[in-house]
């Protein structure tokens, strides 16, 4: 089975704070991707990876940066949190060698930032 | 851009009676659909997809979900509800590499 593991269930952060959200998948999948969720709004794409060093933005990237220094793992970095900030992210991974492949998502980190 | 629309934010259903859970989708190429369900606090599972083998397709937890090409639909049902199957719900389209995903039915259970 595929495992998407991120590092953190909970995260309390303050404003202006750098903060890390790490990914890893053991699936060696070509395509990784971050989202966040927010009651009434559903998944929003934040920045999705098809391969190592490539990185595309989503519909919502603004005060994020990820990166993808090795295959199985995708970083997520907001570079000065802000209380708008505050949701729940989910990982998730892919795979490009069939059409119809499903995400894999991780299990979410939920960040507050105070 | 392609769109998926699931009707019904919140549906409200008794144990062992009928879920149906709709999702519509806009796509002028053949879809690669999906549903997943989410459980409180933690991350989306795979429930079921579409394969294009059969129009019928079986998921886990008892779900299945029909493919109508002729109106776009591919609705979810089970046919007795079980109180642990109170989750979140959500439809969604693969195209090439990326996903879309409907707003998400939640779905309660009363006993």
């Amino acid at each position: 089975d595929v495992k998407v593991t991120q590092s953190s269930r909970y995260l309390v952060k303050r404003t202006g704070e750098k903060v890390f959200l790490e990914c890893v998948q053991d699936m060696d999948h070509e395509n990784m991707f971050w989202y966040r969720q927010d009651p009434g709004l559903g998944l929003r794409l934040i920045y999705f990876s098809y391969d190592v060093k490539m990185k595309e933005k989503g519909d919502i990237p603004e005060g994020y940066s990820v990166s993808r220094e090795k295959k199985e793992r995708f970083s997520l970095i907001l570079e000065s949190a802000s209380t708008n900030q505050t949701s729940m992210y989910l990982c998730a991974s892919s795979s490009t060698g069939t059409a119809n492949s499903p995400l894999h998502f991780g299990n979410g980190t939920r960040l507050t930032v105070t | 851009a392609q769109s998926v629309t699931q009707l019904g934010s919140h549906v409200s259903v008794s144990e062992g009676a009928l879920v149906l859970l709709r999702c519509n989708y806009s796509s002028s190429v053949p879809p690669y659909l999906f549903w997943y369900v989410q459980y409180p606090n933690q991350g989306l599972q795979l429930l079921l997809k579409y394969t294009s083998a059969a129009t019928l397709v079986k998921g886990i937890n008892g779900f299945e979900a029909e493919f109508k090409k002729s109106e776009t639909s591919f609705h979810l049902t089970k046919p007795s509800a079980h109180m642990s199957d109170a989750a979140e719900y959500f439809c969604a389209v693969r195209t090439f590499n990326k996903f879309y995903f409907g707003s998400g039915t939640k779905l309660n259970v009363k006993p």
